[in-house]
């Protein structure tokens, strides 16, 4: 089956500018996860999505940084006014539930780059 | 935060030599899981281990998760060209109803043949 979608696959944006990723989780998962992955390193969590709730904001860096799930399904994670500094590839993942520890599958994420 | 750090940070080796990467932080956790990352797509899973102590066999690629849960390691055998990629390990703890991963600084492992 399908896996998890993300898009734009790349995207080049001005500083000052507000940006929005999307990412289509696969078909009943109900867990969507963001995480941000900068230049060769590890991954750093954003937020977390069980359903259309997000009881887990704690990683989002400041509040430029927000992001919404609808219908159970996608979402959006914005960028207001963007920094040089928010350069990075934003990945998505989902997850069978909340449980775990559940396996998560990634896209293949949205690369940033502020100029 | 709980940190998990990664050695080494890079490794580059000849096919078919052995490999260890090590995975340490000071924190418990409930879940170690280790992915495996290509360039231009998102980490893949190899393995989960929840047990103090627990040894996992993939083909090659032997996981220990350590007794207190606070480590892990990924020894492989033979490496071959296709093991080239990042490794990243992942601790777990319950957070709100739902096993958060924390990722580490990840290994970035290259094959020569």
């Amino acid at each position: 089956g399908a896996g998890v979608s993300q898009s734009p696959s790349n995207k080049v944006t001005e500083k000052g500018k507000d940006v929005e990723l999307r990412c289509d989780p696969i078909s009943g998962h109900t867990a969507l996860y963001w995480y941000r992955q900068r230049l060769g390193q590890g991954l750093e969590f954003l937020i977390y999505f069980q359903g259309n709730s997000a009881p887990d904001k704690s990683g989002l860096p400041s509040d430029r940084f927000s992001a919404e799930r609808t219908g159970e399904s996608v979402s959006t994670l914005t960028i207001q006014r963007t920094q040089q500094e928010d350069s990075a590839v934003y990945l998505c993942a989902s997850s069978l539930g909340v449980a775990g520890p559940y396996e998560q599958y990634f896209g293949p994420g949205t690369r940033l780059t502020v100029t | 935060t709980q940190l998990l750090e990664q050695s080494p940070q890079f490794l580059s080796i000849q096919e078919g030599e052995n490999l260890t990467v090590y995975c340490n932080s000071s924190s418990v956790f409930s879940s170690l899981q280790w992915y495996r990352q290509e360039p231009g797509e998102g980490p893949v899973l190899l393995v989960t281990v929840v047990t103090g102590g627990e040894v996992k066999k993939l083909k090659r690629l032997t996981f220990q998760f350590g007794d207190a849960r606070k480590d892990s390691s990924l020894h492989i055998t033979a490496a071959q060209p296709g093991d080239t990629g990042l490794y990243l390990c992942a601790g777990g703890r319950r957070v709100f109803g739902n096993e958060k991963l924390t990722f580490g600084t990840g290994t970035r492992l290259t094959i020569i043949p």
